[in-house]
């Protein structure tokens, strides 16, 4: 079946410095990915919609300056944390739309864990 | 707006027991609704969906889920529930409208725990 993958799968960062999170389709193209954050115990809250070819939409409340996108190919989205801080620390998940001819199927990476000291 | 509940954080069954997981939505119109499990260290996985048309919904693993607009709800539901179904399982609504643009409003999520 489809597969997304994530990298790294975990990370650990000082406080003030900048992380990437990349996400990628193996197996097939996705014009559309999405990044997801999960705080523990909690719910997958949308963050934004990664469109290759042009910008980010970002959900309301989510900082875009901080939060950099880019969907630079078919297969491969980035999330970079700029000046992560403590409470950056979260399980981030990106997901991918493989288009269908008669139906369109999201696909979803294992996760991220970001630790911010 | 959207909405997506999950009523119950916890729930605890025996393993072979029947298990049904509550989730009530909150939309216009008839929503794309979705089931997920999420197992540590593994992505999210679609159980089953909903679109139209049949409300009741066959999905895999034996789970099954019912679409019942008078409620506003999306129960899954499983005859008989083995160890390895012990995750997290969340409901999800699409956020596109009418269309599927892979948005999706997941509810706060249920742990399933499996007693032997």
């Amino acid at each position: 079946g489809a597969v997304v993958s994530q990298h790294p799968s975990w990370v650990i960062c000082k406080s003030g410095t900048s992380v990437k999170i990349e996400c990628r389709s193996l197996d097939f193209q996705a014009t559309t990915m999405f990044w997801y954050r999960q705080f523990p115990k909690q719910s997958l809250m949308l963050m934004a919609t990664s469109n290759e070819g042009s910008k980010a939409t970002y959900e309301q409340g989510v900082e875009k300056d901080k939060f950099l996108i880019n969907h630079a190919s078919l297969t491969l989205s980035t999330l970079t944390v700029t000046s992560a801080h403590p409470e950056d620390s979260s399980f981030y998940i990106c997901s991918a739309i493989r288009r269908g001819r008669r139906t369109d199927t999201q696909y979803f990476g294992p996760g991220t864990r970001l630790t911010v000291l | 707006a959207q909405s997506v509940t999950q009523p119950d954080i916890h729930i605890t069954v025996s393993e072979g027991a029947s298990l049904e997981l509550r989730c009530n939505y909150s939309y216009g119109a008839t929503p794309y609704l979705f089931w997920y499990v999420q197992s540590p260290g593994q992505g999210l996985q679609l159980l089953l969906k909903y679109f139209s048309g049949d409300t009741l919904v066959q999905g895999i693993k034996g789970f099954e889920a019912e679409f019942k607009r008078s409620q506003s709800s999306f129960n899954l539901r499983k005859p008989s529930v083995h160890w390895s179904d012990a995750a997290e399982y969340f409901c999800a609504v699409g956020d596109g409208g009418s269309s599927n643009t892979g948005k999706l409003i997941f509810g706060q999520g249920t742990t399933l725990q499996v007693k032997p």
